[in-house]
């Protein structure tokens, strides 16, 4: 069955320090890859979208996301964490049908 | 450009009403999406649609009712609410099954 799993579901980090999201993927073909926040209150917003070619995406507010067939992973990266992207942050994939991740909650520390 | 809109944002029902979620997008997207949001559970697809006078059935279809009249409305309808409808509904909409989903604002439902 296609899915799409965030093994973590919540991570904390100190504002400043680097973060790191994982994902993991399972698809019988490479399949269309998405990473979105979600602010309190707010809909989801998309931060990046890997189709094909470079497997390094970068995003909007300073993310990136690296693809890895290999490992059927889609990890999200920020080198340096500020306390406004204190969110929920989900992936989701397509190769036909749309999945999303459970989601994970970042808390930043002051 | 609006992107995607909900209407309402807030609603409180009681057991057994009836009420219509209405979602409108000026995008000119052909897919249209209604997913709920309960805590711990991530997004829940509910029923979708790949084309004006088209929909389908999502992951939680049941006690829901959905119409695409116009390709830039997707109406969800619950017919006889019940507490376990109490959630966050988002509407999302995308040019394709492949392309990044625009999400609206979101409407909390609370049924009583």
């Amino acid at each position: 069955a296609q899915s799409v799993t965030q093994p973590d579901i919540h991570i904390t980090v100190s504002e400043g320090a680097s973060l790191e999201l994982r994902c993991n993927y399972s698809y019988g073909a490479t399949p269309y890859l998405f990473w979105y926040v979600q602010s309190p209150g707010q809909g989801l917003q998309l931060l990046l979208k890997y189709f094909s070619g470079d497997t390094l995406v970068q995003g909007i507010k300073g993310f990136e996301a690296e693809f890895k067939r290999s490992q059927s992973s889609f990890n999200l990266r920020k080198p340096s964490v500020h306390w406004s992207d204190a969110a929920e942050y989900f992936c989701a994939g397509t190769a036909g049908k749309s999945t999303f991740g459970d989601g994970t909650t970042l808390t930043v520390k002051p | 450009n609006a992107g995607v809109t909900q209407t309402p944002k807030f609603r409180v029902l009681k057991t057994g009403q009836s009420m219509t979620l209405l979602c409108a997008q000026d995008m000119n997207h052909e897919y249209m999406y209604w997913y709920r949001q309960d805590p711990g559970m991530g997004l829940r697809l509910i029923h979708y649609s790949v084309g004006e006078g088209t929909t389908a059935k999502g992951e939680v279809p049941d006690g829901y009712n959905v119409s695409r009249l116009k390709k830039q409305n997707f109406l969800l309808g619950l017919e006889s609410a019940a507490p376990s409808q109490t959630s966050v509904y988002f509407c999302a909409s995308s040019y394709t099954v492949y392309n990044e989903q625009f999400f609206g604002p979101g409407t909390r439902l609370t049924v009583l």
